[in-house]
């Protein structure tokens, strides 16, 4: 049984760039959330897809998108990067959209 | 809403004693709780969950917690800290009866372990 997969591992970009960061969901696993860890915090909750539509927000701006695709896997896009959008972006997929969720490796952003 | 407070963002042990992570939270319903684990550069994995019954519950690597609901606590412990234990703990909440499942993270807790 495959884990939680996420790709890039690691990713440089400049402000104002936009960048898309990719999930594959534990096999049997239809939803898959997306949280934002900046440095010594704990993970801040993004959103939550299942079964392909958005199925809850934190408090993160309209600039942080999402999509599911038929797979289940996943993708975080990230328009007119900010400094402070660097962190480490952990995905987690469970088998439904309330079950325990299970992490991936993350992917981890520097924005210069 | 929710929230997680870790009490201690550092704590420190030697290795054969005991580990103790203190945990409390606020949720407006029964909360589900779970601690999970991050290795230097690594995502987390889960160390163990409360989502309803017993109160103590046991998870992997020898760690377990107690649900205290008139505490509003969920401490983690472990009787014997060993050297591959050290690395930062999460403590989160979700909220029973939502209808997606967003976790509530407190700051963490780095465990370290001296010989």
């Amino acid at each position: 049984e495959t884990g939680v997969t996420q790709s890039p591992t690691h990713l440089i970009k400049t402000r104002g760039q936009q960048v898309t960061l990719r999930c594959s969901s534990q096999s049997g696993h239809n939803t898959v959330s997306w949280y934002q860890q900046a440095l010594g915090q704990g993970p801040q909750f993004i959103f939550q897809y299942y079964r392909e539509e958005e199925n809850g927000r934190g408090n993160f701006p309209p600039r942080f998108s999402g999509l599911q695709f038929p797979n289940y896997s996943s993708e975080l896009n990230v328009n007119a990067l900010e400094l402070d959008d660097s962190a480490l972006y952990l995905c987690a997929s469970s088998l439904k959209a309330i079950e325990t969720q299970y992490f991936g490796p993350g992917t981890r952003l520097l924005v210069l | 809403a929710q929230s997680v407070t870790q009490l201690g963002s550092h704590v420190s042990v030697s290795e054969g004693a005991l580990v103790l992570l203190r945990c409390n939270y606020s949720s407006s319903v029964p909360p589900y709780l779970f601690w999970y684990v991050q290795y230097p550069n690594q995502g987390l994995q889960l160390l163990l969950k409360y989502t309803t019954g017993a109160t103590l519950v046991k998870g992997i690597n020898g760690f377990e917690a107690e649900f205290k609901k008139s505490e509003t606590s969920f401490h983690l412990t472990k009787p014997s800290a060993h050297m591959s234990d050290a690395a930062e703990y999460f403590c989160a909440v979700r909220s029973g009866g939502t209808s997606y499942g967003k976790l509530t993270f407190g700051q963490g807790t780095i465990l370290t372990v001296h010989p």
